[in-house]
């Protein structure tokens, strides 16, 4: 069975300082994982993914996530937030063997001028 | 190349009535699924399919009907609508499983 625990439900960062959203996973097979960013009344677009290569993903809009086994984290970073940033941000985790994608609860992201 | 398209965008219903919800996708995409995103719930897998002709539930099916005819086509379908299922409904395909899923803008569903 996998999981996704977004471990912050609101982060609000000022315009220009650095974004963290933070995301632990579990999975009984090698995970596939992924950032989706929802902006308000929109559907949900894909930022990166990771799909057992390459450790360090880089994504669209400067955003990048490390995936790291020992801690089972993949957590999402930027180091200069943009005010179009703030957005609702979803990690999900798609484990092999199965059709569904578990979605974690969402991080709400605020950007102050 | 549209990508995902869902119709209609907004509807009210009363309790009792039905209604279907249509997904389009022009990527030819083997899978298709549709969700409900509820405030603080993330997103939940409604039913999925994996090819045409095919269907299955997925984490909360219960009142929901669906169908996929043509690949390119999946249709969801609320047969008595209850407001237990005021929701935005979101529609998304994927070449494969397990890879990324490309969703639709949502309908979002009011049941008074």
């Amino acid at each position: 069975a996998q999981s996704v625990t977004q471990l912050d439900s609101h982060v609000s960062v000022s315009e220009g300082t650095p974004v963290l959203l933070r995301c632990n996973y579990s999975s009984s097979y090698s995970p596939s994982l992924f950032w989706y960013v929802q902006h308000p009344n929109k559907g949900l677009q894909l930022l990166l993914k990771y799909t057992s290569a390459a450790t360090l993903v880089k994504g669209i809009n400067g955003f990048e996530a490390e995936f790291k086994k020992s801690e089972t984290s993949f957590h999402l970073t930027k180091p200069s937030a943009h005010m179009s940033d703030a957005a609702e941000y979803f990690c999900v985790n798609s484990g092999a063997g199965s059709y569904q994608l578990t979605f974690g609860k969402g991080t709400k992201l605020s950007v102050i001028p | 190349n549209a990508g995902v398209t869902q119709t209609p965008k907004f509807r009210v219903l009363k309790t009792g009535q039905s209604m279907t919800l249509l997904c389009a996708q022009d990527m030819n995409h083997e899978y298709m699924y549709w969700y409900r995103q509820d405030p603080g719930m993330g997103l939940r897998l409604i039913h999925y399919s994996v090819g045409e002709g095919t269907t299955a539930k997925g984490e909360v099916p219960d009142g929901y009907n669906v169908s996929r005819l043509k690949k390119q086509n999946f249709l969801l379908g609320l047969e008595s609508a209850a407001p237990s299922q005021t929701s935005v409904y979101f529609c998304a395909s994927s070449h494969k499983a397990y890879l990324e899923q490309f969703f639709g803008p949502g309908t979002r569903l009011t049941v008074l």
